[in-house]
């Protein structure tokens, strides 16, 4: 079954530093999610990528989907308080026609003032 | 907001005892979603349910069931409860249009379940 590795699993940086989160599909990626998290809290969707090479942005966030690597890298510049909580990738569960995803299992960030 | 409500907020319950989990999707879409979040499990997907037919199903054990009615709201049954069932559960919706392919699922702010 496919299977999102997120690295690292953990990140703490200082306000105002760049910082880089991968996702990695051990299968043939059809797309994929970010979502960020606050603990216990629900979902926020930042953003989706459709085509390999596709790049999105909003506000400092960029992401990208590399579909020969089969990963997406999420990158944050300039990073502020307001950037911390948990980063979420998901994924569709292979090519299937339905609205199932999978998760990656987060990269908690912290950012210190 | 995403504009998907669930309720109960939060809900303590016994071992064995059942509950419902109830999710009102975004205005329009027609797709609802039920995910369970566990420490150890991560973020797992269990059902989808597109127009109040079951559309995908993931490893959602036979303990557990949902439906979705024709105001389009859903419920996720869950019964004969454990420990392990303790976790928050999402409710996400989507409009549906492709089957939930290729579209954004937004969630709602989930329901805690604690099992004593």
């Amino acid at each position: 079954s496919q299977e999102l590795e997120q690295s690292p699993q953990s990140l703490i940086v200082q306000e105002g530093k760049n910082l880089t989160i991968n996702c990695t599909s051990s299968k043939t990626l059809y797309g994929l999610y970010w979502y960020k998290q606050k603990y216990g809290e629900g979902l926020i969707f930042l953003m989706m990528l459709q085509k390999g090479g596709e790049e999105k942005s909003h506000e400092k966030i960029t992401a990208k989907l590399d579909e020969k690597k089969q990963q997406s890298s999420l990158h944050i510049t300039a990073s502020q308080p307001s950037h911390a909580g948990i980063y979420l990738c998901g994924a569709p569960h292979g090519s299937s026609n339905t609205g199932k995803l999978i998760f990656g299992q987060g990269t908690t960030l912290q950012v210190k003032p | 907001d995403s504009g998907v409500t669930q309720t109960p907020k939060h809900l303590i319950t016994a071992t064995g005892q059942r509950v419902t989990l109830r999710c009102s999707p975004r205005s329009g879409d027609l797709s609802v979603y039920w995910y369970q979040q566990s420490l150890d499990q991560g973020l797992q997907f269990l059902i989808q349910y597109y127009n109040g037919e079951e559309r995908a199903k993931g490893n959602i054990l036979e303990r557990f069931s949902a439906q979705q009615f024709p105001d389009l709201h859903s419920e996720l049954n869950l019964s004969s409860l454990e420990l392990g069932d303790s976790a928050l559960y999402f409710c996400a919706s989507s409009p549906g249009t492709s089957g939930g392919a290729r579209e954004t699922q937004y969630f709602g702010p989930g329901t805690r379940l604690l099992v004593l």
